[in-house]
């Protein structure tokens, strides 16, 4: 079984600061992929990251995957009480077969206004 | 209209009984999953099928079922409900199994509260 570890677990921060949340893995992935989820629904994708050392950004998020595609972030610049949730990665592990979908354990964000 | 659908939302039911729960997808893909969230909101697959057949299936006990009668459709069959299976079930769908680049649809989930 492939781990993803995310850190940290819960963050609590003002409006107007910056956050970054990591996933970490000894395993290469072909791909890692940040999805959100709101109470009571499901987990949403926001981005997919396949290319070693790859930035993508979406408005105020920006995300990177490693090098070594063992590894990625999400950086939020201004969060704002809209950006709170459960972020999610999620890694397809590269090594074969059909493993699917990877999850790690979450980063309860809290944005307080 | 809702991409991938599940029901029910909410299942409460006695330790014992056996239970199902469906779900949809309208999106025209080939594969759908079943997950579970636990009480800690860590997200782990049970199962997937891909063209209407078994791909994954986890070390998920047997007294779970997924059954699938078309493409469209994988439902999830539960029987002898035990205290632990108390959780939130989500399906999921996307166009192909394993592609790196694939986005998963997720159902809106299902809340099961064993007693």
């Amino acid at each position: 079984t492939q781990l993803l570890e995310q850190s940290p677990q819960f963050l609590s921060i003002q409006e107007g600061e910056n956050l970054t949340v990591y996933c970490n893995s000894s395993s290469v992935f072909s791909s890692l992929q940040w999805y959100r989820q709101e109470p009571g629904e499901g987990p949403v994708l926001l981005v997919t990251v396949v290319t070693g050392g790859e930035v993508k950004k979406l408005k105020r998020l920006t995300f990177q995957f490693g090098d070594a595609r063992k590894d990625s972030s999400l950086h939020i610049t201004a969060a704002q009480p809209g950006d709170t949730g459960l972020y999610l990665c999620a890694g397809l592990y590269s090594g074969g077969g059909a493993d699917g979908l990877t999850f790690g354990k979450g980063t309860h964000l809290i944005i307080q206004p | 209209d809702t991409a991938v659908s599940q029901t029910p939302k909410y299942l409460v039911t006695q330790m014992g009984n056996d239970k199902s729960i469906k779900c949809e997808q309208n999106l025209g893909h080939d594969t759908m999953y079943w997950y579970k969230q636990d009480s800690k909101k860590f997200l782990k697959i049970m199962f997937s099928y891909n063209n209407k057949e078994l791909i994954i299936n986890e070390t998920v006990p047997n007294r779970f079922s997924p059954k699938s009668p078309d493409k469209a459709h994988l439902n999830l069959h539960i029987n002898s409900l035990e205290l632990g299976d108390s959780a939130v079930y989500f399906c999921a769908s996307s166009q192909h199994l394993a592609v790196s680049t694939d986005t998963q649809y997720f159902g809106p989930g299902t809340r099961l509260t064993v007693l």
